[in-house]
């Protein structure tokens, strides 16, 4: 089984922070990954597919990363609307779905 | 707008079958696309339980897979999710979920989701 591993845990930045969110593979997934923002009582949203590739509506302060086992989730210009859970998941086969463990990203 | 909608009920005895719709609107099931169930428990992370395609093409986490059955009804244009011999451990708040198409194994598209408690 891949296992996705997503670090920090918890980040704490300021509005208008630059923050990186990382998620590793524990074996090369190509581009087959995604990420998603989490708001509490709430369904998850998709942000990013393949990689890179930004979801509709989503705003262009966050972008995507990496192919491989190394992936990062890049937020810029960090808003009040941001502050949530984001997540990764794998997707090379429908056989292999997971998601990363979550990182929460925090008011300083 | 594609809308889903999970139902069933929040509170489900120990050994027995844990059983949720999700009603889908804005798009028929029976024009593509798989839909899925993925859970979340209790503070913690999220958890792929199954995806089905219309004509009955299903996948199944291979951890849930001896427990879990997925199908689907064109008609009523909503598909479900039976979960079986269900303990403590699957008390989580299960989302159903359109993926993103072809070879696109992700999630575009949400239920709010719905808690479902396993006591007796």
């Amino acid at each position: 089984d891949i296992q996705m591993s997503q670090s920090p845990s918890t980040l704490s930045a300021s509005v208008g922070d630059r923050v990186t969110i990382t998620c590793r593979a524990s074996q090369s997934i190509s581009g087959w990954l995604a990420w998603y923002q989490q708001k509490p009582g709430k369904a998850p949203k998709l942000l990013i597919y393949k990689a890179s590739s930004l979801e509709s509506g989503v705003p262009s302060r966050f972008s995507g990363s990496g192919s491989g086992t190394e992936f990062t989730l890049t937020i810029t210009s960090l808003q009040p609307d941001d502050f949530a859970t984001y997540y990764c998941q794998h997707y090379s086969t429908y056989s292999s779905i997971t998601f990363g463990q979550g990182t929460r990203l925090e008011i300083k | 707008q594609v809308q889903l909608q999970e139902s069933g009920p929040g509170l489900v005895k120990p050994s027995e079958t844990l059983s949720l719709t999700c009603a889908v609107s804005g798009y028929s099931i029976s024009s593509g696309y798989y839909w899925g169930w993925i859970r979340q428990s209790p503070g913690k992370g999220l958890e792929w339980i199954g995806s089905m395609y219309h004509s009955g093409s299903t996948y199944y986490n291979p951890s849930l897979k001896s427990r879990v059955i997925i199908s689907v009804d064109t008609s009523k244009n909503q598909f479900s999710l039976k979960l079986n011999s269900v303990t403590a451990a699957d008390t989580a708040v299960y989302y159903c979920a359109r993926d993103g198409g072809y070879s696109a194994y992700y999630f575009s598209y949400w239920g709010q989701g719905t808690l479902v408690t396993v006591s007796s």
